[in-house]
């Protein structure tokens, strides 16, 4: 049972490179979501997808673009990375069937902007 | 605007000892729902409960207990008789239309 999986699982880049982080579901869920952890700034909502072909803004998109493939696989794209973007980031899905679902994190990607 | 705030940025206690995290949330809609999700030292994000907004009984899991009151728009949590297994960063949320908000987290250090 892989649920959702994140690659990778720890990446350095310099300031102005970029990079896509890849998410993969395998629970037919309809929602798919990015968020970022900072310290003490709980989780931050940065896109989501509620269904394939769908992309919305949350909190905090600047900087991010986002692609949802297929029903199983979201990605994130940093386009030229900054300092400020050094985070944890989380993917998650949801079967949101017309009704608040849990939330299935992936096991994180760790950040580090140079 | 949705806000859910956790006020307690970190807990200490000892083993044994029952301990509170507390959660105010912000909204203007009555259809919501809410959250708590585990973060243990390993990182993974771990669903403990879901609550809608039209079911204000509290809730009772082993050693995990859930105060949701709308007239103070609080949804507490309980954990009795603390554990060291216990020990986390506890994450208050409130889903609106499937865009979920979280709280700033709530440490707990349970001692042995």
């Amino acid at each position: 049972n892989a649920g959702v999986t994140q690659t990778p699982k720890f990446q350095v880049l310099k300031t102005g490179q970029s990079m896509t982080l890849q998410c993969a579901q395998d629970m037919n869920h309809n929602s798919m979501y990015w968020y970022r952890q900072d310290p003490g700034m709980g989780l931050r909502l940065i896109y989501y997808s509620a269904s394939e072909g769908t992309t919305d803004k949350g909190e905090v998109p600047n900087g991010y673009n986002v692609s949802r493939l297929n029903k199983r696989e979201f990605s994130l794209r940093l386009e030229s990375a900054a300092p400020s973007q050094t985070s944890v980031y989380f993917c998650a899905s949801s079967e949101d069937e017309g009704i608040s679902s849990p939330l299935h994190f992936g096991n994180g990607t760790r950040l580090t902007v140079t | 605007a949705q806000k859910v705030t956790q006020a307690q940025t970190e807990i200490s206690v000892v083993e044994k000892e029952d301990v509170t995290l507390d959660c105010v949330y912000e909204t203007r809609d009555t259809t919501y729902y809410l959250f708590w999700y585990k973060q243990p030292p390993s990182g993974e994000l771990v669903f403990l409960i879901r609550r809608n907004s039209f079911d204000e009984q509290n809730e009772i899991s082993g050693r995990y207990s859930w105060n949701f009151q709308k007239s103070t728009s609080s949804f507490n949590f309980t954990i009795t008789a603390s554990q060291v297994v216990d020990s986390a960063v506890y994450f208050c949320a409130l889903d609106n239309f499937n865009k979920f908000y979280f709280g700033s987290g709530t440490k707990l250090n349970v001692k042995p």
